[in-house]
C-alpha cells in the first residue's frame, strides 16, 4: 500500500515530441503528488505537484494529470528540450510536510 | 540564498567500518529527511526530524543506521560495520515544515557511499 509504481524505466523522445510518464498509488490517504526532476551528480529538483482535488496542473511545458478514481497521475512534457533529459521521479505523501514515498524513476533522453 | 549541503560527496569504506554522513539544511528550515538512492532504483526513506518532535525513523533498514540532528539544524546520518549492501547515494533534504500542502523538500547534492 505504500508503493508508487512508476512507468516506463527509460524513455527517448525527439525534439519538439511529447514525453509522458506515469505513475499508479494504491493507498488513498496520499493527498500530495510531486515529480522531481534529477540532473545527473545532483540532488532532485521539485518540477511541479498537484493535490487529488484538481484533475490536472499545467507550468509551462509541464503538466500534471490526475485521474482519482483510477489511482493514477502522469507528467505530460511538451516540446520536449534536449535540456529535459533528466531522471524523472513521481512521489507521493500524506500531507505536503511528510515524507515521500518515491517511485523508481524515468530516464528520459530527448534528441535533437 | 544557500541550498542544502551535504558532506562528503563521496566516501569510499570498508566492510564493517562506520561511516558519518553529514547534512546541512537551509537556514531555518524545520524539518529534516534522509532519503537512500541505489543504483536503478528510487528514493527511499530513511528518516524524518520535524522541529522538537520525536523523529520518525521508520525508515531505517537495520540498528546499525542512526542519525541525529543538533540543534534543531546539522544532522549525521551513521551507519556501524557498513556492508557492500549499504553502497548508495544518500541524499538529505529540508524543507520549512509548515503545515501547508505546498511546503516543498530541497534536496542536497548528496554523498555517493562506497563499500568495498
Amino acid at each position: 500500500q505504500q508503493q508508487v509504481k512508476q512507468s516506463p524505466q527509460s524513455l527517448i523522445v525527439q525534439k519538439g515530441g511529447i514525453s509522458i510518464i506515469n505513475c499508479a498509488y494504491e493507498n488513498t490517504a496520499f493527498d500530495y503528488f510531486p515529480w522531481y526532476q534529477q540532473f545527473p551528480g545532483k540532488g532532485p529538483a521539485l518540477l511541479i505537484a498537484i493535490r487529488p482535488d484538481v484533475s490536472e496542473k499545467k507550468e509551462g511545458r509541464f503538466t500534471i494529470s490526475f485521474n482519482k478514481s483510477a489511482k493514477q497521475f502522469s507528467l505530460h512534457i511538451m516540446d520536449s528540450q534536449p535540456g529535459d533529459s533528466a531522471t524523472y521521479f513521481c512521489a507521493a505523501s500524506y500531507y505536503g510536510t511528510d515524507k515521500l514515498i518515491f517511485g523508481t524513476g524515468t530516464r528520459l533522453q530527448v534528441f535533437p | 540564498g544557500a541550498g542544502v549541503s551535504q558532506s562528503p560527496s563521496n566516501k569510499v569504506t570498508e566492510k564493517g567500518k562506520d561511516v558519518e554522513l553529514r547534512c546541512d539544511p537551509i537556514s531555518g528550515h524545520t524539518a529534516l529527511y534522509w532519503y537512500r538512492q541505489s543504483l536503478g532504483q528510487g528514493l527511499e526513506f530513511l528518516i524524518y526530524f520535524q522541529g522538537n518532535s520525536a523523529p520518525d525513523k521508520s525508515g531505517l533498514p537495520s540498528d546499525r543506521f542512526s542519525a541525529e540532528r543538533t540543534g534543531g539544524s546539522v544532522s549525521t546520518l551513521t551507519i556501524q560495520r557498513t556492508q557492500q549492501e549499504d553502497s548508495a547515494v544518500y541524499l538529505c533534504a529540508s524543507s520549512l515544515g509548515g503545515t501547508s500542502w505546498t511546503d516543498t523538500q530541497y534536496f542536497g547534492p548528496g554523498t555517493r557511499l562506497t563499500v568495498l
